[in-house]
């Protein structure tokens, strides 16, 4: 069955370190996005992407960097983990073009990150 | 901007009616709704667009008030399983900058 994975499920790092948490997604979907979810705030969107090569920012892409190199994989990467970036990070796919009416995103199960 | 959802929190008996809310202050394309449980992700439930189309769930059913930028998720005949937080989802016109979610609302059913 095609799926969306996240790894790893549970990460703690110290403050400065870079850290990368992957997304996989065997669905062939075009689109794929990264959230963080904290307390009071609900999901906020980080970095999205709409295909191979193509990268964007979302509401808090400061600190996060993306890339997207094939169809299945958007890894997220924080360059200098801050006490800040510490929260619950889930990835998502949708079918594409981007602008379809029936876009409904997938979730993967969650990368809970904490920065010491 | 993220959508206001309301009310925050409702506790309700099985068998009873639940109402969510969802307002923005622009423009809406689509509003997405999704279903969190303790511990898991968000799963899908519904996408109404501007127009009136609908795709979702048999059991949930949905409103888009276009000109108020509004969106009603109503839950009838609630269930246990039906417990968990309910986000909407905001799609502006043009689509090209992902989905912004509320704050989300807390829903318990009690036996």
């Amino acid at each position: 069955d095609a799926e969306i994975t996240q790894s790893p499920r549970h990460k703690i790092t110290e403050t400065g370190r870079q850290v990368t948490l992957a997304c996989h997604q065997t669905w062939n979907h075009n689109n794929m996005f990264w959230y963080r979810q904290d307390l009071g705030h609900g999901l906020r969107l980080i970095h999205y992407s709409y295909g191979v090569h193509d990268t964007n920012k979302g509401e808090v892409s400061d600190g996060y960097s993306v890339s997207r190199s094939n169809t299945e994989d958007l890894p997220l990467t924080l360059e200098s983990a801050a006490s800040s970036q510490t929260s619950v990070y889930f990835c998502a796919s949708s079918e594409g073009p981007e602008q379809s009416p029936y876009n409904e995103q997938f979730f993967g199960p969650g990368t809970r990150l904490t920065v010491l | 901007q993220q959508p206001v959802q309301s009310p925050q929190a409702v506790i309700l008996r099985e068998g009873e009616d639940a109402v969510i809310n969802c307002s923005s202050s622009k423009a809406l394309y689509s509003v997405h709704w999704y279903r969190q449980k303790h511990g898991e992700a968000p799963v899908f439930l519904m996408i109404l667009l501007k127009g009136g189309e609908q795709k979702g769930h048999e059991k949930i059913s949905a409103s888009f008030n276009e000109k108020k930028q509004q969106s009603s998720l109503y839950l009838t005949a609630s269930q246990l399983s039906y417990s968990g937080t309910y986000f909407c989802g905001t799609e502006g016109w043009g689509g090209a900058d992902g989905l912004t979610f509320g704050k989300g609302t807390h829903l318990i059913i009690q036996p």
